[in-house]
């Protein structure tokens, strides 16, 4: 079947540590997303690629890092300079077509502490 | 500017009723989709329903449609004949032309926890 896969669901870190978060689509996608979650709040854009070796940052990506080296992955570093990174975060996927809808992985829940 | 706006930050509704949730939009451009998601408390989203700026009806797919006023600028989804299982947050999101110059990248409003009562 296909889909996105994060991994992993859980992830604790010590502040001052960055870390990665993984993010693998098998939908033949040529964009990919990474969205933050905070309670009670929508989602918010980080970073998104369209193409390989390619991407731009989204409305949030201070203290974030990305790369797309493969066309099914996208892998989201948090920084050490992001200053609040517990979150839920969010990857997605889609085609390049006005309505097609993002897929989305079922996401890495990040504590910081 | 682009923006998402969901009133209800939570409502109940008895089982195999039907309920409305509402969601107004900003855009200028008159090319735009709107797209709501399902939130469970596991976490993931899943994709239910798609209305485009252009489309002539409202949209259906099963038990979820949208009630789309063009000129009042709102989306809002009805879910009809309502069951335990539809308890989650609900997202409504938008792509306008700046977003799908911009990656196709969704906006997305607060969304709205739906309780379903047995």
């Amino acid at each position: 079947d296909g889909g996105i896969t994060q991994s992993p669901k859980y992830l604790f870190r010590k502040e001052g540590q960055n870390v990665t978060l993984s993010c693998e689509q098998n939908l033949n996608h040529d964009a990919m997303y990474w969205y933050r979650q905070d309670p009670g709040q929508g989602l918010r854009l980080i970073y998104y690629s369209q193409i390989v070796n390619d991407f731009q940052k989204g409305d949030i990506a201070e203290g974030y890092s990305v790369s797309r080296e493969k066309k099914e992955s996208f892998p989201l570093t948090v920084t050490s300079a992001q200053k609040n990174p517990t979150a839920f975060y969010l990857c997605a996927s889609s085609f390049p077509r006005r309505n097609s809808p993002l897929h989305f992985g079922n996401g890495t829940r990040l504590t910081v502490t | 500017a682009q923006k998402i706006t969901q009133t209800q930050p939570g409502m109940f509704v008895q089982e195999k009723e039907a309920v409305t949730l509402d969601c107004t939009y900003d855009t200028s451009d008159p090319s735009y989709g709107l797209f709501w998601y399902k939130q469970p408390s596991s976490g993931e989203m899943i994709f239910l329903i798609y209305q485009g700026s252009y489309d002539q009806q409202n949209a259906t797919e099963g038990r979820y449609s949208l009630n789309f006023q063009k000129a009042r600028k709102s989306a809002n989804l009805v879910i009809s004949a309502s069951q335990l299982g539809d308890s989650a947050m609900y997202f409504c999101a938008m792509r306008d032309e700046k977003g799908y110059n911009q990656g196709g990248k969704l906006i997305f409003g607060q969304g709205t926890e739906l309780s379903v009562k047995p």
